[in-house]
Order: C-alpha cells, then structure tokens, then sequence
C-alpha cells in the first residue's frame, strides 16, 4: 500500500531558529497536505498544496509540492515555543470522489525558550 | 467558522460492549472520513462516505460498521470492544469531488476500552 516516510522522527531546537522537515512517498500524491497536531487534539490544516512545483507560504510556514510529486516539505521560520507540537504531511490521492488521505509519520517537535 | 464536530468527546466502556461515535461535518461538506489513531502513531484510514454512500475501506474490522446518513453526518458503530480498540477517533470532512478541498479534522473521540 501507499505509504509517505517522514522525516526527521524529532526535532529539538531553540526558540528562533528555523525548522524543516519532509516527506517522501513510493507513489504520486495530488495533493500535499500539512497538519499539526496538539495532543489529544484533532490535526488542524495548515498548509494545502494542490500543483507540482507549487510553493506556498502561510505566516512563518513554507511548503511546496515536489515537481515529481512524490514528496514535499515544510519550513517554520523563527520558531517559537507555541510550535510545539507533532507535525503531519498527509497525501491526498484521487480514487473516485472520496479521495483517500494517506497520513505520515509524523515530526515531534520541542522548541525550548 | 464552523468546524466538525464530534460526540462525545470521551468515552469508556468495558470489553465486549458496544459503542457509537457520531460526526457532524462542516455544512456543505458531503464527504465524510474516519480514522483511528493509537497512542503515538499516525492517524490510520478507516472508512470513508461521499454523499451517503460508502466509497473508501481501510483497515477497518469487521466488528466496526458506519454510515452516513441523509443530513450528512456520520456515526462509527463499534461492537464486540477490545482492549485494543482504545484509541483517539478522528472524523474528517470535505468536498468530495472538488479538488481544492482539503479535509478538515474534528477534536476526536477519545475512547478507553476497560
């Protein structure tokens, strides 16, 4: 089955520096999605990209789609202690009108002041 | 803006009980997503509904069944608990068919099988 390798795993940094973190995957994805996730909370949609090559911003977050699109990843600037959390890539692959969402790993991330 | 809802928010119940999970998608969202997600791992595919009708299987056992009824929410029907059914249960809703529609995640259903 499809499956989207993440990485790194963990990350531990100070608070101001910048982060990345990527996705790849064995099978093509139309749509790259990126969550993060607070525990016990559902995902919350930050960035959606729907174009290969795509690059997107949202506030301190960049994504962008890879050309081939088989993998992505995700940049937070200036990392603050509020970005603590475990961040998702998720792909969305096109099969009928549902649209199966396939999640990563997962990036467990600890932004100490 | 109005997000999924999910009912209840906890549930415990003891092995071998039933339990019912119920969704309520963003208003004009027609397609529903499950997803199970056990202590530190990925949220994993259960089964998913477009316009009522189911469209996706994942790794969903047969002791679970769900439906997506006519005002478009969903509830997950769960029998015949085990111990390690206990996990967070996640809804999701979008768009089917539209393909700028990402899917947006409720807060979950934390359940706890004794």
């Amino acid at each position: 089955g499809q499956q989207l390798n993440q990485s790194p795993q963990s990350m531990f940094i100070q608070e101001g520096e910048d982060v990345s973190m990527n996705c790849t995957s064995s099978s093509i994805f139309n749509t790259w999605l990126w969550y993060k996730q607070d525990p016990g909370e559902g995902p919350v949609l930050l960035i959606a990209l729907y174009k290969a090559g795509e690059l997107t911003s949202n506030g301190r977050l960049t994504a962008q789609f890879g050309i081939t699109r088989k993998d992505s990843f995700l940049n937070i600037s200036a990392s603050i202690p509020s970005d603590v959390g475990i961040y998702f890539c998720a792909g969305l692959a096109y099969g009928g009108a549902t649209n199966k969402l396939i999640f990563g790993t997962g990036t467990l991330l600890a932004v100490q002041p | 803006a109005a997000g999924v809802i999910q009912s209840p928010r906890h549930l415990i119940k003891e092995k071998r009980e039933t339990a019912t999970l119920k969704c309520y998608p963003i208003p004009r969202h027609d397609t529903v997503y499950w997803y199970q997600q056990g202590p530190g791992q990925d949220p994993q595919f259960l089964i998913s509904f477009y316009e009522k009708m189911q469209s996706d299987k994942g790794s969903i056992p047969d002791r679970f069944s769900a439906q997506q009824f006519s005002d478009y929410h969903s509830e997950l029907n769960m029998s015949s608990l085990e111990l390690g059914d206990s996990a967070l249960y996640f809804c999701a809703s979008r768009v089917g068919g539209q393909r700028n529609s990402p899917l947006h995640f409720g807060n979950g259903t934390r359940l706890t099988v004794t």
